[in-house]
């Protein structure tokens, strides 16, 4: 089974629905990330989190909200989706307990595929 | 600030050449990592290689090897003899390490390469 997980894979929603996607990890890290990306635009953070009550705005973050329901569990909320949310969402984690270079790796789902229309 | 510049769009190659995709990058931070992932046309991100800042030694794995040279901020990353499995999104990434802050994960836009039989 992946380590970290993505709900659904594909959504095509329209404008103006609320949508969930959800990201769950068994690797037992404690930080999550949220990324868009867009073509020609590499990924960007939207939201993170460092544990369950420590929740940050990453670069991108209008437009969306975020839950750490647990410490495996991070989904990301559009209120009210517009066509420019069209990308492809990534969920991350890392590991800030892990000692020296290793801490730093951030692990990735499968991504998200996400239209509005 | 941090930046990461990948200034190929899209490298085309026959299959059995070789390829280079350069990346230059820009922080302040004394320590910082630098990673390649690859993204196949499935979407997922695959981590291919990390380097820490007080590490110039350049590696080789495989049909891959990576050339770092901090005198010119560049983190190069070349595919010898390269085969069709190799078409790929290839992004460069750069974690600065700041003394009294999170230090974010930022991607280049990403070089597309495609590799024909």
């Amino acid at each position: 089974d992946a380590d970290v997980t993505q709900t659904p894979r594909n959504r095509i929603t329209k404008t103006g629905k609320r949508i969930m996607l959800e990201c769950s990890q068994t690797k037992g890290h404690d930080r999550m990330y949220w990324y868009r990306q867009d073509p020609g635009l590499g990924l960007r953070l939207i939201y993170y989190s460092f544990d369950v009550k420590d929740i940050n705005k990453g670069e991108i973050s209008d437009g969306y909200s975020v839950s750490r329901q647990a410490q495996a569990k991070f989904s990301l909320s559009l209120e009210s989706a517009i066509p420019n949310q069209t990308a492809l969402y990534f969920c991350a984690t890392s590991d800030s307990r892990l000692a020296g270079t290793y801490s730093y790796e951030q692990y990735f789902g499968p991504g998200t595929r996400l239209t509005v229309t | 600030a941090q930046k990461v510049t990948q200034a190929q769009t899209e490298i085309s190659v026959v299959e059995k050449e070789d390829v280079t995709l350069d990346c230059v990058y820009e922080t302040r931070d004394t320590t910082y990592y630098l990673f390649w992932y690859k993204q196949p046309p499935s979407g997922e991100l695959v981590f291919l290689i990390r380097r820490n800042s007080f590490d110039e030694q350049n590696e080789i794995s495989g049909r891959y090897s990576w050339n770092f040279q901090k005198s010119t901020s560049s983190f190069n990353f070349t595919i010898t003899a390269s085969q069709v499995v190799d078409s790929a999104v290839y992004f460069c990434a750069l974690r600065g390490v700041p003394r009294d802050s999170w230090g974010k994960l930022q991607f280049g836009a990403g070089t597309q390469v495609v590799v024909t039989p």
